[in-house]
C-alpha cells in the first residue's frame, strides 16, 4: 500500500543552522515526490516537486530510491521558514490520487 | 474572486442535522477534491473528481456524499456526521490530463467542522 512516513512531528532549530525534514515512503512503483507547505494563517501551497530538480526559498530534496527516502533540506535557516511542512507522494499512472504524510511542525528559533 | 474558496468557514452542526460544504474554483481546472485533516491523522484523500466524474472514493463512509455538478463546483453533503467527524475539511483542484504529473494541488482555506 502507498505510505508516506514522516517520523517527526516537531522539529525546532535555530536561525541560521542547518534543516532536514525526514520522509520516507513506501510504494511498489516509481512515485512522483513533493513537499507541500502550510505557513500560519495561509493555505497548504506546493512547495518543490521531485520531477523539477528545483530549489524553492532554498530548500532541496533528494529522492533516493535505495531508501526510500525524500528528506527536504536547507542549509541555513531562516525565521520565515518556520511552518508545517508535508511530504506527498502520486502515482505516475493516476495523477489524481496524492498520499500525505502526517506533516513536520518546522519551528526555527531566533 | 481567484483561486479556491470554500464555504462556510466554520460549521457547528447537531449529529441529527443536515448540511453542505461548499467549494469553488476560478482556476479553470478539472479536477477537485475534498481531503480530511484531523488532529491525531495524516491528511486523508476522501474523494476525487475527474471531469465531474467520481474517481476515487476512498473508503469514505456515505453519510458524506460529495456532488460534483460543473469542473467548477464540489459539494460535500453531510448527514448524521458523528463527533470524531469534527476536522478541517480542505477542498482542491487540479489541472489534469497533462502529459507530466505536476502533482499540484491548490487548496482552500478549509471548512472547520465542529459535530457535537
Amino acid at each position: 500500500a502507498q505510505r508516506v512516513t514522516q517520523p517527526e512531528k516537531l522539529l525546532s532549530v535555530f536561525k541560521g543552522a542547518p534543516v532536514e525534514l525526514k520522509c520516507n515512503y513506501s510504494y511498489s512503483g516509481s512515485p512522483e515526490l513533493f513537499w507541500y507547505v502550510q505557513y500560519s494563517r495561509q493555505r497548504l501551497q506546493l512547495l518543490l516537486r521531485h520531477i523539477s530538480r528545483e530549489s524553492i526559498k532554498g530548500f532541496t530534496a533528494d529522492l533516493n530510491k535505495g531508501e526510500t527516502s525524500f528528506h527536504l533540506k536547507k542549509p541555513f535557516a531562516q525565521e520565515e521558514d518556520s511552518a508545517m511542512y508535508y511530504c506527498a507522494l502520486s502515482d505516475p499512472s493516476s495523477a489524481s490520487k496524492i498520499i500525505f504524510g502526517s506533516g513536520t511542525r518546522l519551528s526555527i528559533r531566533p | 474572486e481567484t483561486g479556491v474558496t470554500q464555504t462556510p468557514r466554520h460549521l457547528v452542526m447537531g449529529m441529527t442535522n443536515k448540511k453542505s460544504l461548499k467549494c469553488e474554483q476560478h482556476l479553470g481546472h478539472n479536477a477537485m477534491y475534498w481531503y480530511k485533516q484531523s488532529a491525531k491523522k495524516p491528511l486523508e484523500l476522501m474523494f476525487v473528481y475527474n471531469f465531474k466524474e467520481q474517481t476515487e472514493n476512498n473508503s469514505v463512509p456515505s453519510r458524506f456524499s460529495p456532488e460534483c455538478p460543473n469542473s467548477s463546483h464540489l459539494f460535500l453533503h453531510l448527514h448524521t456526521l458523528q463527533p470524531e467527524d469534527s476536522a478541517l475539511y480542505l477542498c482542491a483542484s487540479s489541472q489534469e490530463g497533462l502529459a507530466a504529473n505536476t502533482g499540484e494541488l491548490f487548496f482552500g482555506e478549509g471548512s472547520r467542522l465542529t459535530v457535537l
